[in-house]
C-alpha cells in the first residue's frame, strides 16, 4: 500500500470546534486531493494542493502539504453538523491514477 | 457544477450473470475511472481509461471485468460472469486532465445474489 497505517481514524467533536485530519503517503504524487463523502453519495473534491504548494485555503478549509515528509493535512475551522462525513486524501500519479487513503470518519455533534 | 451520471443506481443480479454498469461522464473530460467501495470501507481503484485505452488497472480488476467507451458514448464497466464478492458500490469518475479535479457519480449499488 502507498499509505501509512495511521490514516484510518474516527473523530467525534462538537459543532464549532476546529479539527485537523492528517494523511501520509509513500509514493510520489503530483497533487494531493482532499475529498468528502457523505453517506450514500459519491466523493466530492474539497481542495486540490499541488506538489509545489505548501498551503491552500478554501473558505473554512485549509490544506497543507509537506512533500519532504510526504504528508498532508486538512483543517476545518468552526465545524458544522453538516461537515459530518468521511474525509479522504488521495494521491495522483503523472498518468492520472488517483488512489485514496483509508479516510477519517468525522462526526460533528450539534 | 459538472455532473457524472451513473445508470442504474441499483442493480440486483444472479451470480454468474453478466452486468453492465453505465456512466455518462462530464462532456469534455478525457480521463475516466471506476472505483469499488464496500460499505464503510475505502474507495478502491479499479481502472483508469484514457484515449480509448486502459491506462492502469488494479488487482481488483479481475479478468471478468472489462471497460469501454465506444464512440464517446457511455463509459461502461462490464462484469462477466459476476461473483458474490462483486457486490459493492461502483463509482465512476472523470476529469479533463491527469491532475485536475475529479468528478464522481453517485454510484451504482450492485448486489450479486
Amino acid at each position: 500500500s502507498q499509505w501509512g497505517e495511521e490514516n484510518l481514524q474516527a473523530l467525534s467533536i462538537q459543532e464549532g470546534e476546529d479539527v485537523t485530519m492528517n494523511c501520509s503517503y509513500k509514493t510520489y504524487t503530483t497533487v494531493v486531493q482532499w475529498y468528502r463523502q457523505k453517506s450514500g453519495k459519491g466523493p466530492a473534491q474539497l481542495i486540490l494542493i499541488r506538489s509545489n504548494e505548501r498551503e491552500k485555503r478554501s473558505g473554512r478549509l485549509r490544506a497543507t502539504l509537506d512533500t519532504s515528509s510526504q504528508s498532508s493535512s486538512l483543517s476545518i475551522t468552526g465545524t458544522l453538523a453538516t461537515d459530518t462525513a468521511v474525509y479522504f486524501c488521495a494521491t495522483n500519479t503523472n498518468t492520472g491514477k488517483l488512489t485514496f487513503g483509508d479516510g477519517t470518519v468525522l462526526t460533528v455533534k450539534p | 457544477g459538472p455532473k457524472v451520471l451513473q445508470i442504474p443506481s441499483h442493480q440486483i443480479i444472479d451470480m454468474g450473470q453478466m452486468v453492465t454498469l453505465n456512466c455518462d461522464p462530464v462532456s469534455n473530460h478525457l480521463y475516466f475511472y471506476w472505483y469499488k467501495q464496500i460499505l464503510g470501507q475505502q474507495m478502491e481503484f479499479l481502472v483508469n481509461f484514457y484515449n480509448g485505452k486502459v491506462m492502469e488497472k488494479s488487482k481488483l480488476f479481475k479478468d471478468q471485468f472489462s471497460v469501454e467507451r465506444p464512440d464517446g458514448s457511455y463509459f461502461t464497466l462490464k462484469i462477466q460472469p459476476t461473483a458474490l464478492e462483486d457486490s459493492a458500490v461502483y463509482f465512476c469518475a472523470s476529469r479533463d486532465s491527469h491532475d485536475t479535479e475529479v468528478f464522481f457519480g453517485k454510484g451504482t449499488r450492485l448486489t450479486v445474489v
